[in-house]
C-alpha cells in the first residue's frame, strides 16, 4: 500500500520560530508537492521539485523554504513562522513514469498553528 | 488568482439522489482534470480524472464530464451514498508539467 508519511499530524509554534515539516513517501515517486489548505482558498501549491536537490516555487513561496536532500523526503521550513501561516499542510508525491502526468498522492496533512 | 474555481462551497443532496458538482478553469492550457475526495483529518484521495481529448469519463457511479469550450467540468455522483459525504477539490494541470492547481472544494453532504 502506497504511503505519504507527514511527521506530525498538530504542530503549536510561537512567532519567529524555524519551523521543519517533514515528509516522507515510499513509492520511489520523482516528484513532490507541498501545498496549504485554507478554508474558502482551496489546496495552494507552496513549492514543489521533481528531482534530488531540485525546487521550484509554486504560487505561494514566499515565507518558506524547502529541502530534498533524498529521493523520499522533502522538508518544508518557515524560516520565521508568522500567524498568517497557520494552516493545513498537505504533502503530495506523483510518479513521472513515461513522461506522463500521474495523480497526487497526499499524505494525512500537519495542522500547524502559530501563536 | 485562482485559476480553478469551484463556486459552490456546499452542496447536500438526499441518499440515491444524483449530486453534480461543479469547477471552471481559466487557464486554457489545462489539459489533465481530476477530482479528489476529502474526508476529515485525511489527506484528499484521487477520485477520477479526464484529459482533454476526452468529454465523458465513468468509472463506476462517478462520471466527470468536460466542456473545453465553457472550461467548464463537472462531477456525477448517482446515485449518491452517505459515505460520499465529503470535500470535493476539483484539479487542474498541464499533462507533462509537474504543478496541479486546485479549486476551493465543495463539501457534499449526502442525507440518509
Amino acid at each position: 500500500d502506497v504511503k505519504v508519511t507527514q511527521s506530525s499530524r498538530y504542530l503549536v509554534k510561537r512567532t519567529g520560530e524555524k519551523v521543519f515539516l517533514e515528509c516522507v513517501q515510499d513509492m520511489d515517486h520523482e516528484n513532490m508537492f507541498w501545498y496549504r489548505q485554507d478554508p474558502g482558498l482551496g489546496l495552494r501549491l507552496i513549492y514543489f521539485s521533481y528531482d534530488v536537490k531540485m525546487k521550484e516555487k509554486g504560487d505561494i513561496p514566499e515565507g518558506y523554504s524547502v529541502s530534498r536532500e533524498k529521493k523520499e523526503r522533502f522538508s518544508l521550513i518557515l524560516e520565521s513562522a508568522s500567524t498568517n501561516q497557520t494552516s493545513m499542510y498537505l504533502c503530495a508525491s506523483s510518479s513521472s513514469d513515461g513522461g506522463a502526468f500521474e495523480k497526487l498522492f497526499f499524505g494525512s496533512g500537519t495542522q500547524l498553528s502559530v501563536l | 488568482d485562482q485559476q480553478v474555481k469551484q463556486n459552490s462551497p456546499s452542496l447536500s443532496v438526499q441518499e440515491g439522489r444524483i449530486s453534480i458538482l461543479n469547477c471552471d478553469y481559466t487557464n486554457s492550457m489545462f489539459d489533465y482534470f481530476l477530482w479528489y475526495k476529502k474526508y476529515p483529518a485525511e489527506g484528499p484521495t484521487f477520485l477520477i480524472s479526464i484529459s482533454s481529448i476526452k468529454d465523458k469519463n465513468e468509472d463506476g457511479r462517478f462520471t466527470v464530464f468536460l466542456n473545453k469550450s465553457a472550461k467548464h467540468l463537472s462531477l456525477h455522483i448517482v446515485p449518491s451514498q452517505p459515505g460520499d459525504s465529503a470535500v470535493y477539490f476539483c484539479a487542474a494541470s498541464v499533462i507533462n508539467n509537474n504543478d496541479m492547481r486546485f479549486g476551493a472544494g465543495t463539501r457534499l453532504t449526502v442525507k440518509p
